[in-house]
């Protein structure tokens, strides 16, 4: 159990489009789901984290305008990274946390999403 | 503020053991995780320390001491899979948040 899809897995766009990453708990409901972003030999760096129905609540420095996340139900979570820059492309993780279930301290990744913006 | 350091990467020997170190300082403290992430794909979660002491999962082994905030990884009986990047990350308030720490790279020869 307790599986993340994330869709796509690879994505190339131009320099002034918006992409559209899906984030998805297949068998469980998340009560919480957090984005990440990596780059190249680097760690993971928390984005935001968002509950299904609320605002998401971002990192300082990440931009909310730029990177908007939608939680609209308990399985799924949505960012969309607008007018996409070359220095947008990274490795984007998403992963999700169910915290009434036992252990409640896991959270489960999904396999993540290379964005290249050309 | 917040800062976890572990070494950047480390070289060992098929079937020897490695220890893997991490220190941390963050406001709080609700728990120490180690994750495996092999190149281009999602970080998979090892242990979880909350409490002082060791914790042994077959060849995986975690340490955590609060009162120093630092804690170890332990490899043994290593095989050429375990070739991968380990992330140490601690749950700093009292809240869900993770901060993860740059990685170790393991390199496991043969």
């Amino acid at each position: 159990g307790a599986v993340v899809s994330q869709h796509p897995s690879r994505v190339i766009c131009k320099s002034g489009t918006s992409v559209k990453i899906e984030c998805r708990s297949l068998d469980f409901q998340a009560t919480t789901m957090f984005w990440y972003r990596q780059f190249p030999k680097k760690s993971l760096m928390l984005m935001a984290t968002s509950n299904e129905g609320s605002k998401a609540t971002y990192e300082q420095g990440v931009e909310k305008d730029k990177f908007l996340i939608n939680h609209a139900s308990l399985t799924l979570s949505t960012l969309t990274v607008t007018s996409a820059h070359p220095e947008d492309s990274s490795f984007y993780i998403c992963s999700a946390s169910d915290f009434d279930r036992v252990p409640s301290y896991e959270q489960y990744f999904g396999p993540g999403t290379r964005l290249t913006v050309t | 503020g917040q800062n976890i350091d572990q070494p950047t990467e480390m070289t060992a020997t098929e079937g020897a053991i490695v220890q893997i170190n991490c220190t941390y300082q963050t406001s709080g403290f609700n728990g120490l995780f180690w994750y495996q992430q092999h190149a281009g794909e999602a970080p998979t979660f090892l242990s979880y320390n909350v409490l002082d002491g060791l914790e042994e999962k077959g060849r995986f082994s975690s340490f955590l001491s609060r009162s120093k905030g630092y804690s170890y990884l332990l490899l043994k009986e290593l095989q050429m899979k375990d070739s991968a990047s380990y992330l140490c990350a601690v749950r700093a308030t009292g809240g869900f948040k993770t901060i993860f720490g740059a990685g170790t790279r393991l390199f496991v020869k043969a």
